[in-house]
């Protein structure tokens, strides 16, 4: 069946670097776009970035833009999100989520991101 | 940005009694295509979200038909009619139909 399983994550300190990744399999990874989006412990879910389905551009948070990047390989089915320059207030469960009809219909089951020094 | 606004931010509700979430958006939520996209989520705890409304109103795959959406414009409502355990947990309202996409607050459902 389709799923979509995140890994990358771990505990940083302030200003590091984290690759997070998202495998895609039981469906056409390269038909869908994909965002990510994230959830603070014990809190909300936050809007993170998104990629087309042909990576062509990104779309990213204020709160983000200049510090990560999305990006797709979509031979390998597998999306990403380089963090660089993190903050504590980064720190959250990442999720990788499919769109389709403007909605997120497909989830993974994220990964920690725990910024810390 | 579009502030998502639910209300309550907690609904106890006995067993199958209905259950109601409003969300209310600060700007109209229809897009230049026409759609609205306005969707409703579930998460129960340590679980990733799952969908359960898009487009204000079409329920996705496997989702109970006693779950219902309605709306227009920038006022929302997901209805319960007869509330079950499996419906404990919390339910967001999402919008993408402008960048960046919002989330509401969270509404949590719980059995009295």
């Amino acid at each position: 069946q389709a799923q979509m399983v995140e890994s990358g994550g771990g505990v940083v300190q302030p200003g590091g670097s984290l690759r997070l990744s998202c495998a895609a399999s039981g469906f056409s990874f390269s038909d869908y776009g994909i965002h990510w989006v994230r959830q603070a412990p014990g809190k909300g879910l936050e809007w993170v970035a998104f990629i087309p389905s042909d990576g062509a551009y990104e779309n990213l948070a204020d709160f983000v833009k200049g510090r990560f990047t999305i990006s797709r390989d979509n031979s390998k089915s597998t999306l990403y999100l380089q963090m660089n320059s993190l903050r504590v207030a980064d720190t959250a469960l990442y999720y990788c989520a499919r769109v389709k009809s403007g909605a997120f219909d497909l989830w993974g089951q994220g990964t920690m991101v725990t910024v810390s020094s | 940005d579009i502030v998502m606004t639910q209300t309550p931010l907690s609904s106890p509700v006995a067993l199958g009694q209905p259950a109601s979430i409003s969300c209310r958006s600060s700007q109209s939520l229809v897009h230049s295509d026409g759609n609205t996209y306005l969707s409703w989520l579930h998460q129960r705890p340590g679980q990733p979200p799952r969908l359960l409304i898009y487009k204000i109103s079409e329920r996705f795959s496997g989702v109970p038909d006693r779950l219902s959406g309605s709306g227009a414009g920038t006022s929302f409502t997901l209805k319960i009619s007869r509330v079950e355990a499996e419906d404990v947990g919390v339910y967001y309202c999402m919008q993408a139909t402008r960048y960046p996409f919002t989330f509401g607050g969270g509404t949590k459902v719980e059995i009295k």
